[in-house]
């Protein structure tokens, strides 16, 4: 069992359009942390969420930590095809050995033309 | 400032061969980790490290080893390669694990 569960899967939108893609555990987390990844390169970190309820904004992207720590979304307002990538959700579990981080499985989104 | 290096880029091995992948930084970071990436999935955490000569287990440990002896070098080592073991290797850094830095990936095909 996936200790953080990323939803959707896949997503292929056109440009223009808003998304919300989400990572859910039953577990409290320290912090969360989201990564977006290019085909053949390594994850770069977009942003870290430490506060339940926070939210943070990047540009057209808004990031929020659910009340509770166990949960986080992103949502990317008029996408463009420059957004194209694998979006990662990461964290370390609250009350774990420090330095334990783990990941979800991703969101692949496709932003077309 | 190159950041985080990892060597080789690309690696083929045989079944029960060994070898050692690199990764290196120049960031001052006292956290590096090491995590493997297969098809269509996140990353996995392999082993970790919070300092110099401290390492720690991560998420599936098994069939490889580390070390860190200096702040800036954190090598992974594969005792005897198995199929299995094909990914992508990355290696990263940071204060903590609440921002890591990532290097550019090792990819490995073991036949």
């Amino acid at each position: 069992t996936q200790l953080l569960e990323q939803s959707p899967q896949f997503l292929s939108i056109q440009e223009g359009e808003n998304l919300t893609v989400y990572c859910n555990s039953s577990s409290v987390f320290s912090s969360l942390q989201w990564y977006r990844q290019e085909p053949g390169e390594g994850p770069v970190l977009l942003v870290t969420v430490v506060t339940g309820g926070e939210v943070k904004k990047l540009k057209r992207l808004t990031f929020q930590f659910g009340d509770a720590r166990k949960d986080s979304s992103l949502h990317i307002t008029a996408a463009q095809p420059g957004d194209t990538g694998l979006y990662l959700c990461a964290g370390e579990r609250y009350n774990t050995n420090a330095g334990k981080s783990t990941f979800g499985d991703g969101t692949t989104l496709t932003v077309k033309p | 400032n190159a950041g985080v290096t990892q060597t080789p880029k690309f690696q083929v091995l045989k079944t029960g061969q060994s070898m050692t992948l690199q990764c290196a930084q120049d960031m001052n970071h006292e956290y590096m980790s090491w995590y493997r990436q297969d098809p269509g999935m996140g990353l996995r955490l392999i082993h970790y490290s919070v300092g110099a000569g401290i390492t720690d287990q991560g998420e599936v440990p098994n069939g490889y080893n580390v070390s860190r002896s200096t702040t800036e070098d954190f090598p992974l080592r594969l005792l005897s390669a198995a199929p299995s073991q094909t990914s992508v290797y990355f290696c990263a850094t940071g204060e903590g694990t609440y921002e890591q830095y990532f290097g550019p990936g090792t990819r490995l095909t073991v036949t």
